[in-house]
């Protein structure tokens, strides 16, 4: 079964670190590129970055470098998105995907959401 | 950075109704764009890629169209299932942007 299994949601503090875990099954591994999508609550989808598995070259969004993290373990064939100097307004459901861009294959974890709450 | 703008930001809509929802990009993306839906507490569904390509599994009355700046998503007849947020998302250039959202509400 083609899916990506995301770690559980996570409570932290402002100024802590946190690392989501996304865990593909059923397709090789190596020949996607991941990207990493968040949602806060009741707002729109806010593309992160995209990490290569094989090689783990990566590629973030302005907005987040100098803070987020992109790294690959291709022995459990799995994706890490760690973000820092977690703030309030990182509260949100952080999702790993295998955009379709400009294919057919579009897959999406079913997101882990961060609460950052004092 | 591309900025992605749709509009209206709210429809209200009934059913049976032909739906059409707007993307504007701030620079060309040729056709390297993408819709999506969303519905409550789920991920965003691919429909369409390309500007007009429907993806697999996706019913007929949804199309899209447009190059370079504007695109469009239309919904012929609307069903009841069809009520969500529709995203458009441009692919030609790093970083990926999503639009801010339609939401189809029942009139």
């Amino acid at each position: 079964q083609v899916q990506l299994v995301q770690s559980g949601a996570e409570v932290k503090k402002p100024g802590a670190s946190v690392k989501v875990s996304c865990k593909a099954s059923g397709y090789t591994f190596t020949n996607y590129y991941l990207h990493w999508v968040r949602q806060a609550p009741g707002q729109g989808l806010e593309w992160m970055g995209i990490i290569n598995p094989s090689g783990g070259s990566t590629n973030y969004a302005p907005k987040f470098q100098g803070r987020v993290t992109m790294t690959s373990d291709t022995s459990s064939s799995t994706v890490y998105m760690a973000l820092s100097s977690l703030r309030s307004e990182d509260t949100a459901i952080y999702y790993c995907a295998k955009l379709a861009a400009g294919s057919d294959f579009d897959l999406w974890g079913r997101g882990t959401l961060v609460t950052v709450s004092s | 950075e591309i900025v992605m703008t749709q509009s209206p930001a709210t429809l209200s809509v009934s059913p049976g109704e032909r739906v059409t929802l707007s993307c504007r990009a701030s620079q060309s993306v040729s056709i390297n764009l993408a819709w999506y839906q969303q519905k409550p507490g789920q991920a965003p569904r691919l429909l369409i890629y390309g500007a007009s390509t429907r993806a697999t599994g996706i019913p007929a009355r949804f199309s899209g169209s447009g190059s370079g700046t504007e695109f469009t998503l239309t919904i012929n007849s609307l069903q009841s299932e069809d009520l969500a947020v529709y995203y458009c998302q441009q692919y030609n250039d790093w970083p990926y942007t999503f639009g801010q959202g339609t939401k189809l509400e029942i009139k």
